[in-house]
């Protein structure tokens, strides 16, 4: 079965400007989670959205949003683009279990590699 | 406050040298610990530990998880320069993962 897909697989953007980045989970996975990696911090949590309701949510300013439509794909927003925001953004899909139910790994997808200029 | 800290932040070694990876954890309700491997763009999947005590192992590569000290390591025998990547580890605890920053471990020839 298809894996994880992200797309745009990169990206440049100037400084002010917003940009939406998409996640299509593994078919049946209704999680979808992203995260935002750069050399200096490595892998930092963004959000969790599971059926359409953010779950989860890092420590990332009000300009970084995103939402999960009624297919489970996913979409990042951030406005207002900084330097500061150039990174490889990868989204994970799992299966999420109830406690007492089966264990699951996070599935990633290829990114998309940001840079703001 | 849960997280995953790992250690060391990053290691060089030779071919053939053996290494150990470390990752502790504070995560409420711990389900499992995973360890990834992420060498250009998407981590990819190694272990998922969930009992103390019992060691996975493929290949060169081998976890174990102490889930009364809350950590675990990741070993890797006779390393080879293909080897080199940034390893990660995940507490999960039903409700999300945790991360840790990751080990970047440099093999070189």
């Amino acid at each position: 079965k298809a894996g994880v897909t992200q797309t745009p697989r990169y990206l440049i953007k100037t400084r002010g400007q917003q940009v939406t980045l998409s996640c299509s989970p593994i078919s049946g996975h209704r999680s979808v989670s992203w995260y935002q990696q750069t050399p200096g911090q490595g892998l930092q949590f963004l959000f969790e959205y599971f059926s359409e309701t953010q779950r989860n949510k890092g420590n990332f300013p009000g300009r970084f949003s995103g939402r999960q439509f009624s297919n489970s794909r996913s979409e990042m927003n951030v406005s207002t683009l900084e330097l500061g925001d150039s990174a490889l953004y990868l989204c994970a899909s799992s299966l999420l279990w109830s406690p007492g139910g089966g264990d699951t790994e996070a599935f990633f997808g290829q990114g998309t590699r940001l840079t703001v200029v | 406050e849960d997280k995953v800290v790992q250690s060391p932040l990053s290691l060089v070694v030779h071919e053939g040298d053996t290494v150990t990876l470390n990752c502790s954890y504070e995560v409420t309700n711990f389900r499992s610990l995973l360890w990834y491997k992420q060498e250009k763009k998407a981590p990819t999947f190694l272990f998922m530990l969930t009992s103390s005590g019992i060691e996975k192992k493929s290949g060169r590569l081998s976890s174990i998880l102490d889930k009364k000290e809350l950590f675990s390591i990741l070993n890797i025998t006779a390393t080879q320069t293909g080897d080199s990547a940034v390893y990660l580890c995940a507490g999960y605890n039903f409700n999300k993962f945790y991360f840790g920053s990751g080990t970047k471990l440099n093999v070189k020839p």
